[in-house]
């Protein structure tokens, strides 16, 4: 199994240019997840969905930031305008989402810099 | 606020020493605390744990569940340099449905010296 991919793995842009975070949960799995890790506030949940459907966002910070996941197998974090402060490692996970067993299994994050 | 506190924030032991983290809790309808290893990438899992008193064992690491003091310890034996990386705790709660969102502490950065 390929495990969680996400990319790209390193994004450098500047203030004001739109950003789109890729993912690829792992086959089979139900449940998506994005997080957010900072030195200053660690690991956040941004938004996660359950069988494709959005179902808590309210971890995202502002309207600037969306998410979709249009099926199964890819989901996107996007960032429309971005601006420095959203400068951090974004990590994508999923989870087999069923049954009670929610071990969720990460992938390799991708790296934003908004200078 | 649901939250949860991980201590020390930091620690540093040398090689062969037996290290105790702590993460202790505070949250709404609590299903199950989860306890990752982090070295520069990505998080990856350790134990699952949602009973309490029943440790859970790997190698050298262990852990268990007291929910009724609302807290969790990681225990690693005869560390090692590789045993070097952020520990972090994580705790889910129900939503009424299927899986949830991960609620994670601020780690413990853990570095084993030679």
């Amino acid at each position: 199994d390929a495990g969680v991919i996400q990319s790209p793995r390193h994004e450098v842009t500047e203030m004001g240019q739109e950003v789109t975070l890729r993912c690829k949960p792992i086959s089979g799995h139900n449940s998506l997840f994005w997080y957010r890790q900072t030195m200053m506030r660690g690991l956040e949940l941004l938004i996660y969905f359950n069988n494709n459907v959005p179902i808590d966002d309210s971890g995202m910070p502002e309207d600037r930031f969306s998410a979709k996941m249009p099926n199964a197998s890819f989901s996107t974090l996007k960032i429309q305008p971005s601006e420095p402060r959203d400068s951090a490692v974004y990590f994508c996970a999923s989870s087999p989402g069923q049954g009670g067993v929610n071990i969720q299994y990460f992938g390799a994050g991708t790296r934003l810099s908004v200078l | 606020e649901d939250k949860v506190v991980q201590s020390p924030l930091s620690l540093v032991v040398h090689e062969g020493d037996t290290v105790t983290l702590n993460c202790s809790y505070e949250v709404t309808n609590f299903r199950s605390l989860l306890w990752y290893k982090q070295e520069k990438k990505a998080p990856t899992f350790l134990f699952m744990l949602t009973s309490s008193g029943i440790e859970k064992k790997s190698g050298r690491l262990s852990s268990i569940l007291d929910k009724k003091e609302l807290f969790s310890i990681l225990n690693i034996t005869a560390t090692q340099t590789g045993d070097s990386a952020v520990y972090l705790c994580a705790v889910e709660m129900y939503s009424g449905g299927g899986a949830d969102g991960l609620t994670f502490g601020k780690g413990t950065h853990l570095i084993i010296q030679p």
